[in-house]
């Protein structure tokens, strides 16, 4: 059974600081999504990884995907109050694509 | 349309209630999922269509859910007699993909969502 594991939970951080969140995922997958969720409202995709190797970035973020370790990481860079949501990684299994995610990570950017 | 469109926006239902909630996918999309997200936690994979067929349906949690996608494009999503445990919001997602179609860069566009609440 695929799983997929994210850390921490639950970020606070200053503003202008630098981050990391890290999402496991148990089995053989290589596709590998990033989605924003602000509260109240829907997912927003924010990066789609799909080879080992992969690197994405985007403003502020930058994601990266290790196959054979099955890691991603998302890394924050010179945080802002902007990127205060919810992160979920999440892993479309081999074969079939209906997505597993991760339990999501808190992310709090104070001034 | 643009988006994803889910209605309703929010659903109170009393508890032993049947309710109906529907997606508007991506004009052409041919896959679309249903997910359950509970409070504080990631969506959890319900079932999916290609086009009109169900070809998975093995996250329904009970033999109360019931998804249709008669003529390929709207679907709704049909919880019988509610219980308290089927609060959460439900997430419609399309995809122009088909299962198990392995090229690259096909994602997954989510619609707002219905927040249900059972009381």
């Amino acid at each position: 059974e695929l799983k997929v594991e994210q850390n921490p939970l639950f970020l606070s951080m200053q503003e202008g600081k630098n981050y990391t969140i890290y999402c496991n995922y148990s089995t053989t997958s290589d596709r590998l999504y990033w989605y924003r969720q602000d509260p109240g409202k829907s997912l927003e995709s924010l990066f789609v990884l799909l080879s080992n190797g992969a690197v994405k970035q985007e403003g502020r973020l930058m994601a990266s995907l290790d196959t054979k370790a099955r890691l991603s990481t998302l890394h924050i860079t010179a945080a802002v109050h902007d990127l205060s949501a919810t992160y979920f990684c999440a892993v479309d299994r081999k074969y079939g694509n209906k997505l597993v995610f991760g339990a999501g990570t808190i992310l709090r950017v104070k001034s | 349309g643009a988006g994803v469109s889910q209605s309703p926006r929010y659903k109170v239902a009393k508890r032993g209630q049947d309710v109906a909630l529907r997606c508007d996918p991506i004009s052409g999309h041919v896959s679309l999922f249903w997910y359950q997200q509970a409070l504080g936690q990631g969506p959890e994979f319900l079932t999916y269509f290609q086009n009109e067929a169900q070809l998975d349906k093995s996250g329904l949690p009970s033999d109360r859910f019931f998804a249709e996608r008669p003529e390929g494009s709207v679907s709704t999503l049909k919880i019988q007699r509610t219980q308290q445990e089927d609060s959460a919001v439900y997430l419609c997602a399309s995809s122009l993909a088909r299962m198990n179609y392995r090229g690259g860069g096909y994602g997954y566009t989510f619609g707002s969502g219905t927040r249900l609440t059972v009381v």
